[in-house]
């Protein structure tokens, strides 16, 4: 809900602009990587996942990036629209047969009109 | 949607009392998970089943106990709330562990006085 979105980092963009949201992790043995959205009094959404083994992997107005060499991962919002106005966060699976999902903070992203 | 049900959708309740929530799922997922969110923290896993009968400790399972009798019923109960356990609750299914994506509920807002 609403608390879900206090001390994070924001991103404020204009409509119709894009918007680039970044994660940062630490496990150089990370395997896949996972985009969610999560809106005010909702679940997370996902969005667009991708492996170690790719750089890049475009959705639908999105694009996740993966720069292992740096740990960094960003998704990349074109045209941003009022309705992409959430949260969003990263997540990465630590590698190998077992192992859960480890959840970063997250980022709000406001859309003005 | 994936078919995730939780309740109750929002709860308070005195602290030293018993609390449970349900998740309920219709899609034959094998796993099944409980995380609490909290300002400041990425999603933190307390629990997570594997199977009928089969769970494991998550992050911060202490004060934590859960449940799975049937496939599609995930129960995490309280047993004695305490003020700290103030938190949003999500329940998340995935057909596998770690590498893909999980589908979370909706959620269930819990306060404890």
């Amino acid at each position: 809900g609403e608390s879900v979105g206090l001390h994070l980092p924001t991103l404020s963009v204009q409509e119709g602009d894009n918007s680039i949201i970044n994660c940062a992790y630490s496990n150089s043995a990370s395997d896949y990587f996972i985009w969610y959205k999560q809106e005010s009094g909702k679940g997370p959404q996902f969005i667009i996942d991708i492996r170690s083994n790719m750089d890049k992997r475009q959705g639908q107005r999105v694009t996740v990036l993966l720069n292992k060499t740096v740990k960094h991962l960003s998704l990349q919002i074109a045209a941003t629209q009022p309705g992409d106005s959430a949260v969003y966060f990263c997540a990465d699976h630590p590698g190998g047969s077992q192992g859960n999902l480890i959840f970063g903070k997250g980022t709000k992203l406001s859309v003005k009109p | 949607d994936a078919g995730i049900t939780q309740s109750p959708r929002h709860k308070v309740t005195e602290t030293g009392t018993p609390v449970t929530l349900r998740c309920h799922q219709t899609e034959n997922h094998r796993y099944m998970y409980w995380y609490r969110q909290d300002p400041g923290h990425g999603l933190r896993l307390i629990h997570y089943s594997y199977g009928v009968k089969d769970t494991d400790k998550g992050e911060v399972s202490d004060g934590y106990s859960v449940s799975r009798s049937k496939t599609e019923d995930f129960l995490l109960t309280l047993e004695s709330a305490t003020s700290s356990q103030t938190s949003v609750y999500f329940c998340a299914i995935s057909e596998r562990q770690g590498d893909q994506p999980q589908h979370f509920g909706d959620g269930t807002r819990l306060s404890i006085l």
